[in-house]
């Protein structure tokens, strides 16, 4: 059974300001961890993915998370967050051969002007 | 590339109604998901297809649920007796295997 565990339900930051949403898992074998966004009233859309290689995976607008084996985690970060990247975060796992995704319970992040 | 796509986008049925909902995966994709979102319990997996064959219904609701992909270019979700509870947004998504899933705009599904 695979697991995710998003901690903060709510993160709230100033425009310019860095930011980090967590993402923790639990899963026995290999794995694929993914994260998703959501503005409000729309559907999720897709950030970025590891599977495997460099733990550090780049993705759009500026996003990039690091998956860290010894930490179960696969945390998302931002340098310098926009009032546009306000939405909802979803982490996800997939796991071994079995193609459906476990989301989390989201995060969603405040941006401030 | 219109992306996946669900219609109807918002349904309103009567308690104890059928809904029936549909999906059109992105042309190629071999596998196609449902999930419900509500915002208790945010996203709940409930079943996918692989080549329009079914692999996993674990998240299903046995008794009023079904879902079915009669060819590869589409997928319905159909709720029987509809009740309050099963008022959620439902989405479909497709991906090619172990790349990013797509997921449609969802169904907004209300029980009155």
């Amino acid at each position: 059974t695979q697991t995710v565990s998003q901690s903060d339900a709510h993160v709230t930051v100033f425009e310019g300001d860095s930011v980090e949403l967590r993402c923790n898992y639990s899963y026995g074998g290999s794995i694929y961890l993914s994260w998703y966004i959501q503005h409000h009233g729309r559907g999720l859309q897709f950030l970025l993915k590891y599977y495997s290689g460099n733990p550090v995976v780049q993705g759009v607008n500026g996003f990039k998370a690091e998956f860290s084996k010894s930490d179960s985690s696969f945390h998302l970060r931002k340098a310098s967050v926009h009032w546009s990247d306000s939405a909802v975060y979803f982490c996800a796992v997939t796991g071994g051969s079995n193609a459906k995704l476990t989301f989390g319970k989201g995060t969603k992040l405040s941006v401030k002007s | 590339n219109a992306g996946v796509i669900q219609t109807p986008r918002h349904k309103v049925t009567g308690k104890g109604q059928e809904a029936t909902l549909w999906c059109e995966p992105i042309s190629g994709h071999s596998a196609v998901f449902w999930y419900r979102q509500t915002i208790v319990q945010g996203l709940e997996f409930l079943t996918y297809f692989r080549n329009q064959a079914p692999i996993d219904d674990s998240g299903m609701p046995k008794e009023r649920f079904s879902a079915q992909m009669p060819n590869q270019s589409h997928s319905t979700l159909k709720i029987q007796s509809t009740q309050p509870q099963d008022s959620a947004v439902y989405l479909c998504a497709s991906s090619v295997q172990n790349t990013e899933v797509f997921f449609g705009k969802g169904t907004r599904l209300t029980v009155v």
